[in-house]
């Protein structure tokens, strides 16, 4: 599976919009490009996954480049209780163990 | 989706000692992952687990250190031996589940919360 570039940390306002960005520059064809997110000491939880297209669900929406180098996921307005650490991964087939890096800190602030 | 239990939701033991951990998922489901996570680090895959065939280890974790079982499509143990406070992290369990396009989708259990003095 494609390695994964992910800023260290970041910080949102509460409402704001929170666009955390993801490089997969190496990702082939047949990759999908996944996030979950970690709340402290919890497991992590699935958010959205995607291909080419641009996806959205009750959670968050997930932007993908037309040349699929790089996503962005978006939570539109963030809450206290988005702040957790993101995981942006890739990955092509099932049976297979996530990759986890170590992610961005998302610290949503009053 | 599915929904994944886990027993005990965090323990303390003394050095030496042993602790099984129990995945519980709420269907049937074939591919079982067992993880680490050491305070402040990113996860670290143990084991993959499928029924009916001896799980598969990572380098670095051994099948006498970390016995896993498997005896059903909805439950797995995993065993934490001979405790050093090294051996303290988060032990989680997830597991693989259809979803809506592409690959499977992974699920967590809400993890195991072990301190070892």
């Amino acid at each position: 599976d494609a390695k994964t570039t992910q800023p260290p940390s970041m910080d949102c306002a509460e409402g704001r919009a929170a666009n955390l960005p993801c490089n997969h520059s190496t990702i082939s064809g047949n990759e999908y490009v996944y996030w979950y997110r970690q709340i402290h000491s919890q497991g992590p939880q699935y958010i959205i996954h995607g291909l080419k297209n641009n996806e959205t669900n009750e959670m968050a929406s997930l932007i993908i480049t037309e040349d699929r180098k790089s996503s962005t996921l978006i939570l539109p307005h963030a809450t206290l209780r988005d702040t957790a650490v993101y995981y942006c991964i890739v990955r092509a087939n099932s049976g297979y163990a996530l990759n986890f890096g170590k992610g961005t800190s998302l610290l949503v602030t009053p | 989706s599915a929904v994944i239990s886990q027993k005990p939701s965090r323990d303390i033991c003394q050095r030496g000692t042993s602790l099984t951990i129990q995945c519980q998922v709420d269907s049937q489901v074939t591919m079982m992952f067992w993880y680490r996570q050491q305070p402040g680090q990113s996860l670290t895959l143990i084991a993959t687990a499928n029924q009916g065939s001896e799980a598969t280890y990572e380098s670095g974790f051994v099948i006498d250190k970390f016995p896993i079982s498997r005896p059903n499509l909805t439950f797995s143990t995993l065993t934490v031996s001979n405790m050093s406070p090294e051996d303290s992290s988060i032990y989680l369990c997830s597991v693989e589940a259809p979803g809506l396009a592409g690959p499977d989708t992974q699920y967590f259990g809400p993890g195991t919360r072990l301190t070892v003095l």
